[in-house]
């Protein structure tokens, strides 16, 4: 069981808009840790998505984007297509001195 | 634009240690920017971190492995090593490295491709 609790999946159609939740504690984010995001493609590495709860590497597409308030964050879709059909996972920091992850969503492209 | 490679048997015998390791390219281990880090996935489940290493070899790991695990750092090759004691079939999964920026509570922006430990006799 993860510490961090994100829905087994989602799923939209193309063009719409899709939200995957990523819900804590008072040890971890909200604790004030930043929450970051990746999105795992099938058969390949994760990639990060968001840093530091609202933040976009160079080269993810503003169709991504994070929040976070309280014990829970969440990432935002807009637009949707079909390469985004893949897994998602949050990460964040626990007063237990260590990395946590969710347990992953899989985004469905209708 | 770093690139991390992870190297190491594919199959580890029950009660055997696991070790892999992680060549660093782009960039150097030393650099106080990064912390290094281990990240395992099971077939077909989630993603767990093992522990992590900054380039002076000061390490934190998960707790639930910590007794297991030894991860250490050789800045003359600029590679990163983990070691997994006692295996069993629970361990089977494949192993991530990647780099940590902004240290503990980071995040992971550069992976390796992963590489596949099967714990099997």
């Amino acid at each position: 069981q993860s510490v961090l609790t994100q829905p087994p999946s989602v799923s939209g159609a193309p063009g719409q808009r899709v939200t995957i939740s990523c819900t804590g504690s008072s040890s971890n984010i909200g604790a004030g840790y930043d929450v970051h995001w990746y999105q795992q493609l099938p058969g390949t590495a994760p990639k990060l998505l968001i840093y530091g709860n609202r933040n976009r590497p160079s080269g993810v597409p503003d169709r991504f984007s994070g929040s976070k308030s309280g014990t829970s964050a969440s990432l935002a879709i807009t637009g949707l297509q079909a390469e985004d059909e893949a897994d998602y996972y949050c990460q964040s920091y626990d007063s237990s001195q260590r990395e946590v992850f969710g347990g992953g969503t899989k985004l469905t492209v209708l | 634009q770093l690139q991390l490679q992870e190297s190491g048997p594919g199959l580890v015998k029950p009660s055997e240690a696991l070790s892999l390791t992680c060549t660093v390219s782009g960039g150097s281990i030393s650099s106080t920017t990064y912390y290094w880090g281990w990240i395992r996935q099971p077939p077909g489940k989630g993603l767990e971190w093992i522990g992590s290493i900054y380039y002076s070899g000061s390490t934190y790991y998960n707790p639930s492995l910590k007794s297991r695990v030894t991860i250490f750092v050789d800045t003359s090759t600029n590679q990163f090593s983990l070691k997994l004691s006692s295996v069993s079939a629970a361990d089977t999964a494949v192993y991530y490295c990647a780099s940590q920026s902004s240290g503990w509570a980071g995040w992971f922006d550069s992976w390796g491709q992963g590489t596949l430990v099967t714990v099997s006799s």
